[in-house]
């Protein structure tokens, strides 16, 4: 049963910690989203990438995120430093095709944050 | 992109069947709609994906008139384990590839 996996399922640090969440996405899956989801601002959109390509990442505080692709099977996200407003679930999300018709993301778990 | 705008929340009872309409006024030509589900705790999943007319699955069905102004999510005979959020989203055919998700719609299902 395929799956994307997502580490931590949970990780609490103190202000100021480097963060590093990771994603392996489906096997064969071209496409790799990034969302953080929190109570007020819902599910946002963070980066994306396309066979292994950042595609946007205008989503992401530039200053402390950065997101990456190190091979096909390995997605990370890294906050440094964190901030008790990084604190929420991250979604990592996989899927095949560019947009439109038949495209269908397959989320993990998430992973969640708590900045103390 | 094509904002949509849904209900924030929806209560219904178990057996009965639900409709959760979605506005897309500005949706263009190469768009198509497509249906994600949230149980807490869990990431979205997709339901279901429509460009025109009616598509059915073994989840739900899903009704597009015309002028694909509006979709209308039709889930039927709901059970306590329908309760979930709903988003629909407008998914556009072009190198952007962005995929971006709404408030979406609360669904509460009661005994």
């Amino acid at each position: 049963d395929a799956r994307v996996t997502q580490t931590p399922r949970h990780k609490v640090t103190e202000m100021g910690q480097e963060v590093t969440m990771r994603c392996q996405p489906i096997l064969g899956h071209n496409t790799v989203f990034w969302y953080r989801q929190t109570m007020m601002q819902g599910l946002e959109l963070l980066a994306y990438f396309r066979n292994r390509a950042p595609l946007d990442d205008s989503g992401m505080p530039k200053d402390r995120f950065s997101a990456e692709m190190p091979d096909a099977t390995l997605a990370t996200l890294k906050i440094q430093p964190s901030e008790p407003r990084d604190s929420a679930v991250y979604f990592c999300a996989s899927g095949l095709g560019t947009s439109g018709r038949d495209r269908e993301l397959f989320f993990g778990e998430g992973s969640r944050l708590t900045v103390l | 992109l094509a904002k949509t705008t849904q209900p924030i929340s929806m209560d219904s009872y178990e057996g009965q069947e639900v409709n959760i309409t979605c506005s897309h006024n500005n949706i263009a030509t190469n768009d198509y709609i497509t249906w994600y589900q949230q149980f807490p705790s869990q990431g979205p999943r997709f339901i279901i994906q429509g460009y025109k007319t009616k598509v059915t699955n073994e989840v739900a069905s899903l009704f597009i008139p015309a002028d694909r102004k509006s979709s209308t999510l039709s889930l039927p005979r709901v059970s306590l384990s329908d309760t979930a959020v709903y988003y629909c989203l407008v998914d556009r055919t072009s190198n952007t590839g962005k995929l971006i998700f709404g408030q979406g719609t609360t669904l509460q299902v009661k005994p």
